[in-house]
């Protein structure tokens, strides 16, 4: 099946500071999502983005599907931006698991004030 | 708009004990998903619904693991007996299409296995 991989692990910024977050998948795929999970374990659907560009405040994301990968921007970064991004990737080729996300293993965001 | 709603919040148990879990997707979403997410991990699909029927099941653990999703709206996923290695967040997500959208998840169930 389809593998996610997600960089960097961790991630320590400073209050207004920019960064990118990268997601490779091994395999095409129709379905690319980000999310947030918050302190208090909630997941934030941030963008449904299987391929182009994509904007939504601080938050920004591309994926060029072709060559297998995502980016998340976040710009000005806040204190509230912390906790965990994941990337899930959705398998094209398996027939009944079309719908199956698989997550990667997410990026730990801290943001210091 | 509501969100997904999931019941309880809490739930500690010990092992070999039975437990079950609640979910009501957001109104008028026909596709429902169940993730497991252990600590430090990304969550893992166990089961998808769309409507009442499952469209994979594959990686739910059927010796102990078991889900419904009557009528096409709340769903309940169960384990008897529980063991240790159960100890996480079961997660309900739903969504408005199947197979590729937006999924949208609720605030999950901690579950504790002693």
């Amino acid at each position: 099946g389809i593998q996610v991989e997600q960089s960097p692990p961790d991630l320590i910024l400073q209050e207004g500071a920019n960064s990118t977050l990268r997601c490779n998948f091994s395999d095409s795929v129709n379905n690319l999502q980000w999310f947030h999970q918050n302190p208090w374990g909630q997941l934030i659907n941030l963008f449904y983005i299987p391929s182009g560009t994509k904007q939504n405040g601080r938050l920004s994301a591309t994926t060029v599907a072709t060559e297998r990968y995502s980016l998340l921007y976040i710009s000005s970064s806040q204190t509230t931006d912390s906790g965990v991004y994941f990337c899930a990737a959705g398998d094209l080729n398996y027939g009944g698991s079309q719908g199956n996300l698989i997550f990667g293993k997410g990026t730990k965001l801290s943001v210091k004030p | 708009e509501a969100g997904v709603a999931q019941s309880p919040r809490y739930k500690i148990i010990e092992k070999r004990q039975s437990v079950a879990f609640w979910c009501n997707p957001i109104s008028g979403h026909a596709t429902l998903y169940w993730y497991q997410q252990i600590l430090g991990q990304g969550p893992k699909l166990l089961i998808q619904f769309q409507n009442n029927g499952v469209v994979d099941d594959s990686q739910l653990p059927k010796d102990r693991f078991s889900a419904e999703r009557l009528k096409g709206v709340d769903s309940t996923l169960k384990i008897q007996p529980a063991k240790l290695e159960d100890s996480a967040v079961y997660l309900c997500a739903s969504s408005s299409r199947w197979p590729a959208d937006t999924q949208y998840f609720g605030p999950g169930t901690r579950l504790t296995v002693l």
